[in-house]
């Protein structure tokens, strides 16, 4: 089971907004950046975030990424059909010794 | 751009040694840190560890036991070795580049393999 948890699924309607809570501890997210995956159905995933706030270029801005504490979050605006999928945050485990990612959350467009 | 491709059995029986092989396009494998992750079917993402070619290698706690990550330099690939396999090792399995800045992420990724474990 993953030490850090998401939210199994959001959802909300065409040009809304959702937020995904990626929530941990202080062996994970407080004391190390955190990345966000895309995974689209029967693909793989894509980087989306990294360093917390930070987006790979092609990445458009209506993708966010924050961090506080030991929660992170995603943000997704305008939200569009395409944005159906299944989205996973990312982090390193300093009592594990492993990066490890969250339970995944899958978003719906209304 | 780096493209990475995995290739290998799609099915293995159980106590047996799975072998995959990531092909690595758009960079050398000598250069950077690789990844394997894997997802059983309908479940969320394990790192199973990460290899660099100076030597510096993590694997998962859970799988250190019977699992080997190298690279071929002459090919290009990156490898994966997993011992005594059974049903709970069924999984797709990913190879990625890992990076390391601030923090640590995976990108590009390959498509993914599936591999079975079945008799």
């Amino acid at each position: 089971q993953s030490v850090l948890t998401q939210p199994p699924s959001v959802s909300a309607a065409p040009g809304q907004k959702v937020t995904i809570s990626c929530s941990g501890s202080s062996s994970n997210i407080e004391n190390h950046y955190v990345s966000w995956y895309q995974q689209l159905p029967g693909t793989a995933p894509k980087l989306l975030i990294y360093d917390n706030s930070d987006r790979p270029s092609g990445i458009p801005d209506r993708f966010s990424g924050s961090k506080s504490g030991t929660s992170a979050t995603l943000g997704i605006t305008g939200l569009q059909t395409g944005d159906e999928a299944d989205y996973y945050c990312g982090t390193w485990d300093n009592s594990l010794s492993a990066a490890v990612f969250g339970t995944g959350t899958k978003v719906t467009v209304l | 751009q780096m493209q990475l491709q995995e290739s290998g059995p799609g099915l293995v029986k159980p106590s047996e040694t799975l072998s995959l092989t990531c092909t690595v396009s758009g960079g050398s494998v000598s250069d950077y840190y690789w990844s394997w992750i894997r997802q059983p079917p309908g479940k969320g993402l394990e790192c199973v560890g990460y290899f660099h070619y100076s030597g510096n290698i993590n694997y998962n706690p859970s799988l250190k036991s019977r699992v080997t990550i190298s690279v071929d330099t002459s090919r290009n690939q990156v490898s994966l070795r997993l011992t005594s396999v059974t049903a709970a090792d069924t999984a797709v399995y990913y190879c990625a580049r890992r990076w390391l800045q601030n923090g640590s992420w995976f990108d590009p990724w390959g498509q993914g393999t599936l591999v079975t474990v079945s008799s």
